[in-house]
């Protein structure tokens, strides 16, 4: 069965700190992995996208790495800023039309 | 750069009603076009996706139903309203390219009582 987990389900972080969110699938054929960042009461804005070849992908204060043996992915935000507080979503493409999408990770920085 | 405009941005409807919900694009043509539902807690859910006037695939039965009246027009509707179907619905353009990355519009929330 097709699916992407993602942990930890909420974390809360002082700001300025570095926290990391994980994200493991188990989906084929896999095409590629793109996170997501959801506020709360809006559609998901797209962070990084790699594909199976690519291992690390940046976009200013956030790097996401994976590792397509293991099908893992995490997603690194350094120096973590009140505005980064939301909902982040792991994603995996199957293709042109599907997507798996996992159920996100409540990230709140608190001041 | 394309534009995703969704109608209403809120909507409270009692069980039993009617259903109505625009999704309009610009900055783009013959879009590959999708509805997304989001229930509390759960992931995105893919409700149906459309790759031209006319052309509705859908994902999952339910009491939903979609329409592509004209090119850059994507209707989510439904007879009559259940509980269940309370979300927050999302519709989607896809940008076709090496990575064919779907992107977001501001959403629907709606609320069924």
């Amino acid at each position: 069965k097709n699916q992407v987990e993602q942990s930890p389900q909420s974390l809360i972080i002082l700001e300025g700190k570095n926290c990391t969110l994980q994200c493991n699938y188990t989906v084929s054929p896999f095409s590629n992995l793109r996170w997501y960042k959801q506020d709360t009461g809006r559609g998901p804005v797209s962070l990084t996208i790699m594909t199976f070849s690519e291992n690390t992908k940046s976009n200013g204060r956030y790097t996401a790495t994976l590792d397509a043996d293991t099908k893992q992915s995490s997603l690194h935000i350094t120096a973590s800023q009140l505005s980064d507080s939301a909902s982040y979503i792991c994603v995996v493409s199957l293709g042109f039309q599907k997507l798996v999408f996992g159920t996100g990770t409540r990230l709140l920085v608190s001041p | 750069s394309q534009t995703i405009h969704q109608w209403p941005a809120t909507l409270v409807q009692p069980v039993g009603s009617p259903l109505s919900l625009e999704c309009t694009v610009e900055g783009t043509s013959n879009p590959n076009l999708y509805w997304y539902r989001q229930a509390a807690g759960r992931g995105l859910q893919l409700l149906f996706y459309s790759v031209g006037i006319g052309q509705i695939s859908s994902e999952v039965p339910q009491n939903l139903s979609a329409s592509r009246p004209q090119d850059r027009q994507f209707i989510l509707s439904s007879k009559k309203l259940l509980l269940s179907d309370s979300g927050f619905y999302l519709c989607a353009v896809l940008r076709q390219g090496s990575y064919n990355e779907q992107f977001f519009g501001p959403g629907t929330r709606l609320t069924v009582l």
